[in-house]
């Protein structure tokens, strides 16, 4: 699983390019993930989500892959922008139903060069 | 949008004081809320969770007598910092969900905790 605690590993992409952050969850039984933004200072800012029950999801320049039998997630940033230069989380939902608890994984700085 | 502020921003305090920090939902009830912490260049560690009138759940490691977690309505919850000393100096962050299955949590902008 994830080594929280360790410093962010980072990934410098040029305006218009893709970019693909990935991330390795921990528990197995975890079915529902959650990508999320955050800028230096500020708290999480919700992106997109994906249930177990799904491999693929699509938001607007956004899509998540959810490889279960790994225990990996991908979030891939199409035509990217200087405003997307941020950590990335992947969060797993550890629980069950009304109990879900939000564990982050160890995050990933996105630098975007104009 | 489901809102959550944090209050406040930022904060500087001497040590040996303590510090609250509230967390409130702005435009819904959240069953459940958790506190994080995060230092810098790290990622968010999960403190403690509490459910609205009940008493909170720490996580190993996270001494309860010192992060005091009260949530006594289903709008707001506060994280005191007991006698506080400069490795509390760090960003703490809240969460809330509004509850049923699989709903999203959603966070306040944290706030700047400082101990002098």
């Amino acid at each position: 699983g994830e080594s929280v605690g360790l410093h962010l590993p980072t990934l410098s992409v040029q305006e218009g390019d893709n970019s693909i952050i990935n991330c390795a969850y921990s528990n197995s039984a975890s079915d529902y993930f959650i990508w999320y933004k955050q800028e230096s200072g500020k708290g999480p800012q919700f992106i997109i989500d994906i249930r177990s029950n799904m491999d693929k999801r699509q938001g607007q320049r956004v899509t998540v892959l959810l490889n279960k039998t790994v225990k990996h997630l991908s979030l891939q940033i199409a035509a990217t922008q200087p405003g997307d230069s941020a950590v990335y989380f992947c969060a797993e939902n550890i629980g069950s139903g009304g109990s879900y608890i939000p564990t982050f994984g160890r995050g990933t700085s996105l630098i975007v060069h104009p | 949008g489901a809102v959550v502020s944090q209050h406040p921003s930022r904060v500087i305090c001497k040590s040996g004081t303590s510090v609250k920090i509230e967390c409130r939902s702005l435009d819904f009830q959240a069953t459940t809320m958790f506190w994080y912490r995060q230092f810098p260049k790290q990622s968010l560690m999960l403190m403690a969770t509490s459910n609205e009138g009940s008493k909170a759940t720490y996580e190993q490691g996270v001494e309860k007598d010192k992060f005091l977690i009260n949530h006594a309505s289903l709008t707001l919850s506060t994280l005191t910092v007991t006698s506080a000393h400069p490795e509390d100096s760090s960003f703490y962050i809240c969460s809330a969900r509004k509850g049923g299955l699989g709903t999203e949590a959603f966070f306040g902008q944290g706030t700047r905790l400082t101990v002098v």
